[in-house]
């Protein structure tokens, strides 16, 4: 099926850094989300993005959703231990008979040394 | 914020067996959800949509005989995997809306289903 591409896959910095991360898309979305999954548990909202050049903070993340409606980017600064985790991209196809399916990304999995 | 409540959240069941999973919206109206399903360091995979009154519409490759859907109400989807086999051990996820369209996805907790 379909998929974003996310990049880049694992992560591993320190603590205080800052981190980037990102999904393209063939495909345009009318939506762009990020999650954070942690072990065993379900994702967890981050940050929506309604529309195309939208920029959007949440503390110490900003993500936005590309001109294009095919790409986004998530920027958290300062990185700290808690952090940790794996962090999803998620696009909301457009077209009535698509509403509220998502599209998932690989996962981005982040590891924080303190 | 709006809740996504998901039982069981593990269930370990032997070959040939079902399984039911709940999920519900707790303090929302959800004429929409999806169940999805998450293989270890893998993404999250949308199986089904869940729909309010009417019959689930289903991802292509998966079994619609196999992972019953039933919406019952308007916070309710259970999925049942009907004579479960090892290689239906996954982490399934449940996720719903508020009735308000413009409204992001909320997640469930997830099941840990683990077939012997």
């Amino acid at each position: 099926g379909q998929q974003l591409n996310q990049s880049p896959q694992s992560m591993f910095i320190q603590e205080g850094e800052d981190v980037s991360m990102n999904c393209t898309s063939s495909s345009i979305f009318n939506t762009w989300l990020w999650y954070k999954q942690e072990p065993g548990e379900g994702p967890v909202l981050l940050i929506a993005l309604y529309k195309a050049g939208e920029l959007t903070s949440n503390g110490r993340l900003t993500a936005q959703f590309g001109i294009t409606r095919k790409d986004s980017f998530l920027n958290i600064s300062a990185s700290i231990p808690s952090d940790v985790g794996i962090y999803f991209c998620a696009g909301q196809l457009t077209g009535s008979s698509n509403t509220g399916k998502l599209i998932f990304g690989q996962g981005t999995t982040l590891q924080v040394k303190p | 914020g709006a809740v996504v409540s998901q039982h069981p959240s593990r269930v370990i069941c032997k070959s040939g067996t079902s399984v039911k999973i709940e999920c519900r919206s707790l303090d929302f109206q959800a004429t929409t959800m999806f169940w999805y399903r998450q293989f270890p360091k893998q993404s999250l995979m949308l199986m089904a949509t869940s729909n309010e009154g009417s019959k689930a519409t289903y991802e292509q490759g998966v079994e619609k005989d196999k992972f019953l859907i039933n919406h019952a109400s308007l916070t309710l989807s259970t999925l049942t995997v009907t004579s479960a086999h090892p290689e239906d051990s996954s982490f399934y996820i449940c996720s719903a809306r508020d009735r308000g369209m413009g409204s992001p996805l909320h997640f469930g907790n997830g099941t840990r289903l683990t077939v012997t």
